[in-house]
């Protein structure tokens, strides 16, 4: 069955940088996924697709700042030079037979 | 741009049907390359997956709420719609429309939150 694992919180300090995770269960290592936004009170925000060899796309007007990369079953999110406005939730997204398929979220607090 | 948007009641009784209509503006929902898919967020929890379609009318539905979800689409109008029967105060969520390209979903709606109360 195909599952996203995702921590449920992240802190980093404003300025900073932060990695976030997602994990693919067994024997979905080479899908690739999706990373969204959602700041508080406002619907998702597509910010990049990720694939299995690390290279990534993103979104319209998502910037510099936002980085994807890959290992194995993991999928990351880096977050450099940490802003107020950062301070979201952070979802991966998949598909696989048929089902559109949602990690927990991960709520990034930026201190 | 591409956009979606996402409309229809907002309060609907207990025991009732909850329909939805999510309209594409910018880009034609006859693409063979996407398709599209509703999502709800009940207030404090994660994104949960509802179903999705294809512009041929082929349909997807979460196992979890197959027997009460109707999906379908309607490429006159560059719509599509959901409808969820028999709802109970567990169906209160904030309703999102998407569009799914290969893996992943690449635009959202804005969203629209739906009360399930009497």
């Amino acid at each position: 069955q195909l599952v996203l694992t995702q921590s449920p919180s992240a802190s980093a300090s404003l300025g900073a940088s932060v990695k976030l995770t997602c994990t693919l269960s067994s024997g979905h290592s080479s899908y690739a996924i999706a990373w969204h936004q959602q700041q508080p009170e406002k619907g998702p925000r597509y910010l990049m697709k990720l694939n299995s060899d690390g290279s990534h796309s993103k979104g319209d007007g998502i910037p510099d700042r936002f980085s994807g990369s890959s290992s194995g079953a993991e999928r990351y999110l880096t977050i450099s030079s940490l802003q107020s406005e950062d301070e979201a939730d952070y979802y991966c997204q998949t598909w696989g037979t048929g089902s559109w398929v949602f990690g927990g979220g991960t709520k990034l607090t930026v201190l | 741009q591409l956009q979606l948007q996402e409309s229809g009641p907002g309060l609907v009784k207990p025991s009732e049907t909850l329909s939805l209509t999510c309209t594409v503006s910018g880009g034609s929902i006859s693409s063979s390359s996407y398709y599209w898919g509703w999502i709800r967020q009940p207030p404090g929890k994660g994104l949960e997956w509802i179903g999705s379609i294809y512009y041929s009318g082929s349909t997807y539905y979460n196992p979890s709420l197959k027997s009460r979800v109707t999906i379908s689409v309607d490429t006159s109008k560059n719509q599509f719609s959901l409808k969820l029967s028999s709802v109970t105060a567990a169906d209160t969520a904030v309703y999102y429309c998407a569009r799914r390209s290969l893996r992943e979903i690449d635009y959202w709606g804005q969203g629209t939150l739906v009360t399930v109360s009497s």
